[in-house]
């Protein structure tokens, strides 16, 4: 079957830098997103991997790894608005994306 | 620039009642449509995608259906809804073009609560 791993939740101090880690395993791989979801509300798009490597945006970067069936999404200098919880999504052979449940990434000051 | 509508924001209904969500995107065509579900603490799950006009893929098998009497019109139906159904819908939107890197945009949900 599918398999999208994300640990449940994880906890980080305000400025400081927090690793959120993905691993999974699908039929067929066609690129790997994060998006994230404050409560209540929709997921929106953070970052898209299709190659090995990292991509970095601003204060998030998403790093890649096929070989290993891993990602990760690294947040740097922690907001209160950071608060919230991070989708790892793989698009499989037939392009459908496959769901994690989420990491809730709790800020504290 | 593509806009996403989803209605309604919140939604109670006795078990048993019929459902319908409507979702539209405005600013594109031939959009690719997703209806999904997030039960509370949960990941999202694929409920359908269309590809086009009437065309309907279903992921789960349940209670509900979907319809797309037009292109840019997305409908969740249900004739009698369970305790089960209760959670966070969202419709979502994609370009036509599947060999591309495009994410999927989404509406701002409807939390359905069956009582």
């Amino acid at each position: 079957g599918q398999n999208i791993d994300q640990p449940t939740e994880m906890t980080a101090t305000e400025g400081a830098i927090v690793q959120i880690n993905c691993t999974y395993q699908t039929s067929g791989f066609n690129g790997l997103f994060w998006y994230q979801q404050h409560a209540g509300e929709a997921p929106t798009f953070l970052s898209y991997n299709v190659l090995d490597g990292l991509e970095e945006k601003g204060r998030f970067s998403s790093f890649l790894s096929r070989s290993k069936g891993y990602s990760y999404l690294l947040l740097k200098e922690l907001q209160m608005k950071d608060s919230a919880s991070y989708l790892c999504a793989v698009r499989d052979s037939n392009y459908q994306l496959i769901w994690g449940a989420g990491t809730k990434l709790i800020i504290k000051p | 620039s593509q806009t996403i509508h989803q209605w309604p924001a919140t939604l109670v209904q006795p078990v048993g009642s019929p459902l319908s969500l409507e979702c539209t995107v405005e600013g594109t065509s031939n959009p690719n449509l997703y209806w999904y579900r997030q039960a509370a603490g949960r990941g999202l799950q694929l409920l359908f995608y269309s590809v086009g006009i009437g065309q309907i893929s279903s992921e789960v098998p349940q209670n509900l259906s979907a319809s797309r009497p037009q292109d840019r019109q997305f409908i969740l139906s249900s004739k009698k809804l369970l305790l089960s159904d209760s959670g966070f819908y969202l419709c979502a939107w994609s370009p036509f073009t599947p060999d591309v890197s495009y994410e999927q945009y989404f509406g701002p949900g409807t939390r359905l609560t069956v009582t």
